[in-house]
Formats: structure tokens, C-alpha cells, sequence
């Protein structure tokens, strides 16, 4: 079975710490996204990376940086947190040729 | 830019019935498509793919049709357990930032 891993479930962070959710696939997939998701807004995509050292921007990047140093790899940087950036956070991979994208299990953040 | 549209619902159905939803997309580059599941605090899971020939899985049936740009899912006898909230996702031709679409999902409550 394909496993995406965030390395956090429950995550408390204080207002200007810089913050790193990390997350790791074992399927060798070229795709890797990071979104958030708020109760009435939906997933919504903050970066997608299509091979190492690649990124896009998505919908909401502002705050946010990545890095996919590895394929398997794709880390979310919260430069400076802010209260704004409490949610719950998804990393997901998919193979390129529109197949379906698996999920890790979440992260959800809090920012104090 | 693209959307996809879905009811939020919540659809309050009773345990036994059958119940359907769809979901509308705006892009005709559209590629694949497909349903999850997510329940309340878990990552979404995928439930099925859809295809234009439409496809059955147990109690669930999905369909495409392209002519009018909507994906459906029929949900027939109604279990307790079907309780969650259905995200459809839609992908583009070619990926991309943008390969990878989700609805905001469809909140199903079932009732005893």
C-alpha cells in the first residue's frame, strides 16, 4: 500500500516561530501537494512540487515556503506563523497522468 | 480559473434510503475524475474513480457525463457508517498546479 507520512498529527506553535511540516511518500511519485483545509473553504492548494527542486505556487501561498530536496520528500515552511495559519494541513503525492493522489493523515496546527 | 462545484449539503437522509449528489466542473480539459470519502478529522480516502461508461462498486454507483460537464455518486440502502463528507476531484489533462481540483465536498448525515 502506497503511505504518505506527515510527521506530526497535533502540532502547537506560537505567533512568529517558524514552523517545518514534513512529509514523506514510498511510491516514488513525482507529485506532491500540500493543502489546507477550513471548515466551509475546502482543500485548498498552497504548493505543489512536480519533481525535486520544483515547485508551483498554488491558490493560497502567501506565508508559505517548500522544499522537496528529495523525491520522497516534500517539506511546508511557515516562515513566521500567525494565528491565521491555525488548520488542518494535508500533504498528498500522486503519479503524474492524472491517477489518483493518496493523503497522509493530516496535521492539524494550531498557531498561539 | 477552473472550478468545481458541489452542494455542501448537509443531506439528512435516512438509514436505508437511496441518496445521490452530484458535482459540476467548469473545465472541458478535464481528464479523470473521481470520488472520496473523508470523514470527520481523517484525511479523505479515495472512494471510486468515475468513468463515462459509469461504474458500480457494492451500493455505490458513479457516473460521467461529459456532454454536461457533472460527475454523480448514488448511494443505494443507506448505512449508518456512510456518514461523511464526499469530495469529488476532478483532473486536468496534463497536471500541473492545477492537475489535481477538489469540490468543497458534499456533507452526508444518516440517520436511524
Amino acid at each position: 500500500d502506497v503511505k504518505v507520512t506527515q510527521s506530526s498529527r497535533y502540532l502547537v506553535k506560537r505567533t512568529g516561530e517558524k514552523v517545518f511540516l514534513e512529509c514523506v511518500q514510498d511510491m516514488d511519485h513525482e507529485n506532491m501537494f500540500w493543502y489546507r483545509q477550513d471548515p466551509g473553504l475546502g482543500l485548498r492548494l498552497i504548493y505543489f512540487s512536480y519533481d525535486v527542486k520544483m515547485k508551483e505556487k498554488g491558490d493560497i501561498p502567501e506565508g508559505y515556503s517548500v522544499s522537496r530536496e528529495k523525491k520522497e520528500r516534500f517539506s511546508l515552511i511557515l516562515e513566521s506563523a500567525s494565528t491565521n495559519q491555525t488548520s488542518m494541513y494535508l500533504c498528498a503525492s500522486s503519479l503524474s497522468g492524472g491517477v489518483r493522489a493518496f493523503f497522509g493523515q493530516g496535521t492539524r496546527l494550531t498557531v498561539v | 480559473r477552473k472550478e468545481v462545484e458541489q452542494d455542501p449539503g448537509p443531506f439528512n437522509v435516512p438509514e436505508g434510503a437511496t441518496v445521490a449528489f452530484n458535482c459540476t466542473y467548469s473545465n472541458s480539459a478535464s481528464q479523470s475524475f473521481f470520488w472520496y470519502r473523508q470523514d470527520c478529522r481523517k484525511e479523505p480516502k479515495l472512494l471510486m474513480s468515475v468513468y463515462s461508461s459509469g461504474n458500480e462498486d457494492g451500493r455505490f454507483t458513479a457516473q460521467l457525463n461529459r456532454a454536461s460537464q457533472y460527475i454523480s455518486l448514488l448511494i443505494r440502502d443507506s448505512k449508518l457508517s456512510d456518514s461523511a463528507t464526499y469530495l469529488c476531484v476532478v483532473i486536468l489533462k496534463g497536471g500541473g498546479a492545477d492537475g489535481l481540483t477538489f469540490g468543497k465536498g458534499t456533507h452526508l448525515i444518516i440517520q436511524p
